[in-house]
């Protein structure tokens, strides 16, 4: 497995449901970032780890609660959503935080909430 | 209020035509990453321009960031269906250390 991979790739749930999204990243990076991908919105970053710290947490509600245990994995728990959370999250990693890193991004995760 | 502000929104060409999109912002990044998502994928680097007036090229594909570093254009030669995606721009600013997104061009080229 080489890259960024994020499980699962759908995911329905209600809104009192628990769920957490997986990412992995197989390259060797140390920064790792959440971002949320809505309809007629641009990218929104979420989170940043570098170097398992977090180091940005972007104004996110908490019911949005990340995990980094070590530098190639990073979770995101989700509990009691709301349907306008409904979009696709997804993962990137690079090699740190500094700006012009280029940033791989796994296939993300569609998020339906009802 | 949308710091990168990418034009058309929405572009619908034949292939074999010319193209390009815009990335605008009334602000100075330190470097401007393009990058291209497909249906169900999450989005690939093109290409990062870090000096003003920089134009770099990919085959078909040449990016051109602004002299003032607050602007960037991306020209496609002879679009071929498989250039159909979601087109990103991305500035990043060494003050906030993250990248900041453009809405993205969705650019369809039909066969």
């Amino acid at each position: 497995e080489t890259g960024v991979t994020q499980t699962p790739r759908h995911l329905v749930m209600g809104m009192t449901n628990k769920k957490s999204l997986k990412c992995e990243q197989h390259l060797g990076h140390n920064a790792m970032y959440w971002y949320k991908q809505s309809a007629k919105k641009p990218l929104e970053l979420m989170f940043v780890y570098n170097f398992k710290e977090q180091t940005e947490n972007n104004s996110v509600p908490s019911r949005f609660s990340p995990e980094c245990p070590n530098s190639s994995h990073l979770f995101l728990h989700l509990h009691t959503l709301q349907p306008e959370d409904s979009a696709l999250y997804l993962c990137a990693s690079s090699q740190d935080s500094t700006v012009n890193n280029e940033q791989f991004f796994g296939p993300g995760t569609r998020l339906t909430v009802l | 209020t949308q710091l990168l502000k990418q034009s058309p929104q929405f572009l619908s060409i034949q292939e074999g035509e010319n193209l390009t999109v815009y990335c605008n912002s009334s602000s100075v990044f330190s470097s401007l990453q393009w990058y291209r998502q497909e249906p169900g994928e999450g989005p690939v680097l093109l290409v990062t321009v870090v000096t003003g007036g920089e134009v770099k090229k990919l085959k078909r594909l040449t990016f051109q960031f602004g002299d003032a570093r607050k602007d960037s254009s991306l020209h496609i030669t002879a679009a071929q269906p498989g250039d159909t995606g979601l087109y990103l721009c991305a500035g990043g600013k060494r003050s906030q250390g993250n990248l900041i997104f453009g809405k993205g061009t969705k650019l369809s080229v039909k066969p």
